[in-house]
């Protein structure tokens, strides 16, 4: 069954530090999404993402972060200066078409701890 | 206001209860509904998704929506072990964001 890649599973990284996450979306599928989920809260959108730019994004999304799609197959996110309220398990997502409501694919996530 | 509230639980059964999972949510504009189910250390996966009001069924699943209360519930019949899990319940906004509660956590134990 296809699935959503992501990579690292774990970074820890020092705060200012950049950091890229990485995701291989389920190759058919068009729409890509980061959310994000601090430890004991919610699961929270951060960015969407279809042909080739962002298609919306959050209020967390400030200048720190930026999103990619360098080569037609990964997806990633920077974080440019980490900051330690950073930390947190960033989900990358995909979906086929609009048309199929809210039926994102999700990875099993990346854990950044910022220290 | 918070757009979509969940009481947290965490929600213990015995294996074979019925399970009633609910959430609230503030904006009335909101048209789709869904529930997502997290293993830990896993992603979300959607279970099912309603529109507006009335019920959906899917094996031992049924997800309901009152648009009137702006209330959705998701009923798990005959629950199992492997049905341990959080259960998120979601709405969507502008088509392209999820917007989630804060999850329930379940455990069927044997």
């Amino acid at each position: 069954e296809p699935e959503v890649t992501q990579t690292p599973s774990h970074q820890v990284t020092q705060m200012g530090q950049e950091v890229i996450l990485r995701c291989v979306p389920i190759s058919n599928h068009l729409y890509f999404y980061w959310y994000r989920q601090i430890l004991g809260q919610k699961v929270e959108f951060l960015v969407s993402f279809y042909n080739n730019e962002i298609s919306e994004k959050s209020e967390i999304f400030d200048d720190q972060f930026s999103v990619e799609r360098p080569d037609g197959s990964n997806f990633t996110l920077k974080i440019r200066s980490t900051k330690l309220e950073d930390s947190a398990m960033y989900f990358c997502a995909s979906s086929e078409d609009r048309e199929e409501i809210g039926e994102l694919f999700f990875g099993e996530g990346s854990r950044l701890t910022v220290l | 206001q918070k757009e979509v509230e969940q009481d947290p639980g965490p929600l213990s059964v015995p294996e074979g209860a019925i399970v009633s999972l609910n959430c609230t949510y503030s904006n009335s504009a909101f048209q789709y509904f869904m529930w997502y189910r997290q293993y830990s250390r896993k992603g979300p996966e959607l279970l099912m998704y309603t529109y507006s009001s009335g019920n959906k069924e899917d094996g031992r699943f049924t997800a309901q929506v009152d648009k009137s209360s702006k209330y959705i519930s998701l009923f798990i019949r005959d629950s199992q072990p492997s049905d341990s899990a959080t259960y998120l319940c979601a709405t969507l906004f502008n088509t392209d964001k999820l917007i989630f509660g804060t999850g329930t956590r379940l455990q069927v134990f044997p």
